[in-house]
């Protein structure tokens, strides 16, 4: 069982509706990544965070994706306005320290835009 | 833009026979090397990492680094059925917060 708790584990939503999955890091982890992992296997980075702030983020993000780490809440990544080819695994990692650390993932969130 | 190349992108070994997986960066900055193993329908799992050049040996797994030309493999010995999965080689450079993720090579097994 994964230390990264992610909910829901799938998802199901219509185009145009929001998505919102969330997760909580392993105890320790201050730091927080989103990634989308598509059919092809592709691994596509989000956004992180370390402790509430973001470190990096791509445009994808910054326009439909919308994520937070709150303190003493889980993080959560929210498309505001979902489309087909968002359709994918939405994985949530999370490391001890910032940069070159190993990570942990979780379980994933797979949605499904239909 | 970084990329990180893994071939072959699928491999058949028979159980007991060696696996040998191959990855290589075209970001002459990265430093870090991870090797990530992902079941069907399962979160990635780290296997290995390595930074230094050479060798690193953990049970059935070992993995080399050649930094001088960014490139890594892994090789598992005596494969077993179980090891059939996606196999994930992820870099980053100094300082950098985020991995850049290979599309992976997946492993089968066969008894």
């Amino acid at each position: 069982n994964s230390k990264v708790i992610q909910t829901p584990r799938y998802l199901v939503k219509g185009q145009g509706q929001k998505a919102k999955m969330r997760c909580i890091p392993e105890k320790g982890h201050p730091v927080v990544f989103w990634y989308q992992q598509n059919k092809n296997n592709e691994f596509k980075f989000l956004i992180n965070f370390q402790n509430q702030e973001v470190l990096q983020q791509i445009d994808m993000t910054e326009k439909r994706f919308s994520a937070e780490c709150p303190s003493n809440s889980p993080c959560s990544l929210e498309i505001q306005s979902s489309e087909a080819g968002d359709s994918a695994l939405y994985l949530c990692a999370s490391s001890p320290q910032g940069a070159n650390s190993d990570y942990t993932f979780g379980s994933g969130t797979r949605l499904l835009v239909i | 833009q970084q990329k990180v190349q893994q071939s072959p992108e699928s491999l058949i070994v028979p159980e007991g026979g060696m696996a040998s997986l191959n990855c290589t960066s075209s970001d002459r900055n990265v430093d870090y090397f991870w090797w990530y193993r992902q079941h069907s329908g399962k979160s990635p799992k780290m296997l290995m990492s390595i930074f230094s050049n050479g060798e690193k040996e953990e049970g059935r797994f070992t993995v080399h680094l050649n930094k001088a030309s960014l490139h890594t493999s892994l090789h598992i010995r005596d494969s077993q059925p179980s090891d059939s999965a996606l196999y994930l080689c992820a870099a980053s450079g100094a300082g950098n917060y985020k991995y850049v993720f290979g599309a992976g090579t997946r492993l089968k097994v066969i008894a």
